[in-house]
């Protein structure tokens, strides 16, 4: 079972400012990350797939990337609006023994985007 | 293509009761997972299911808690009887397959809250 931290576990910023959060984890023993983005009374709903041989995705205002020798993901979001608003879950996925494919997510990272 | 369904949304129950959440799954998808996500913490995985047959339950304290998948498609998580320590969001997700190739991307429900007083 791997141990996920994610940092910092609350985050309050301005519309318009810049924001990154981090997903640490061991560097080895993982074959995939995942990002998910889970607003209030919402699904989690799926924001990337991080896989060893892609190192940065992108979707809008919102990038990742991950650094598999030292174990971290970074999440980006570019000029943050109020309906950014939600909690951001990392998993990454275990390629190791009877916990092969398994997810362990992080405590994720409340982010507060004030108007 | 429908998400997954999760009912109730809601719950309050006092402690020593008994609950159980529904969970339908995307059509096709063989494996259902049910998490906990205890307030302030990550979702944790109770148990999953391929087709009907239990995958992984290890973290499932079975003298309380009890999950079925009749025909491999719905599925239903009791608590019997419900302790404080209860209180959390339970999430059903469902993945095509586990594999290299699909990165085991999973769809989740909505969830169900529940507070046990």
């Amino acid at each position: 079972i791997l141990n996920v931290e994610q940092s910092p576990q609350s985050l309050h910023v301005q519309e318009g400012d810049s924001t990154n959060f981090t997903c640490s984890f061991p560097s080895s023993n993982f074959y995939a990350l995942h990002w998910y983005r889970w607003e209030t009374a919402k699904s989690p709903e799926a924001l990337f797939v991080m896989t060893l041989n892609g190192d940065e995705k992108k979707k809008g205002r919102i990038s990742a990337t991950l650094n598999t020798k030292e174990g971290y993901s970074y999440l980006y979001i570019k000029g943050s609006q109020p309906e950014d608003s939600a909690t951001y879950l990392c998993a990454p996925v275990d390629a190791g023994g009877t916990s092969y494919g398994k997810l362990t997510f992080g405590q994720g990272t409340i982010l507060t985007v004030h108007p | 293509e429908a998400g997954v369904a999760q009912s109730p949304r809601y719950k309050i129950i006092e402690k020593r009761q008994s609950v159980a959440f529904w969970c339908n799954p995307i059509s096709g998808h063989a494996t259902l997972y049910w998490y906990q996500q205890i307030l302030g913490q990550g979702p944790k995985l109770l148990i999953q299911f391929q087709n009907n047959g239990v995958v992984d339950d290890s973290q499932l304290p079975k003298d309380r808690f009890s999950a079925e998948r009749l025909k491999g498609v719905d599925s239903t998580l009791k608590i019997q009887p419900a302790k404080l320590e209860d209180s959390a969001v339970y999430l059903c997700a469902s993945s095509l397959r586990v594999g290299r190739d699909s990165y085991n991307e999973q769809f989740f429900g909505p969830g169900t809250r529940l507070t046990v007083l």
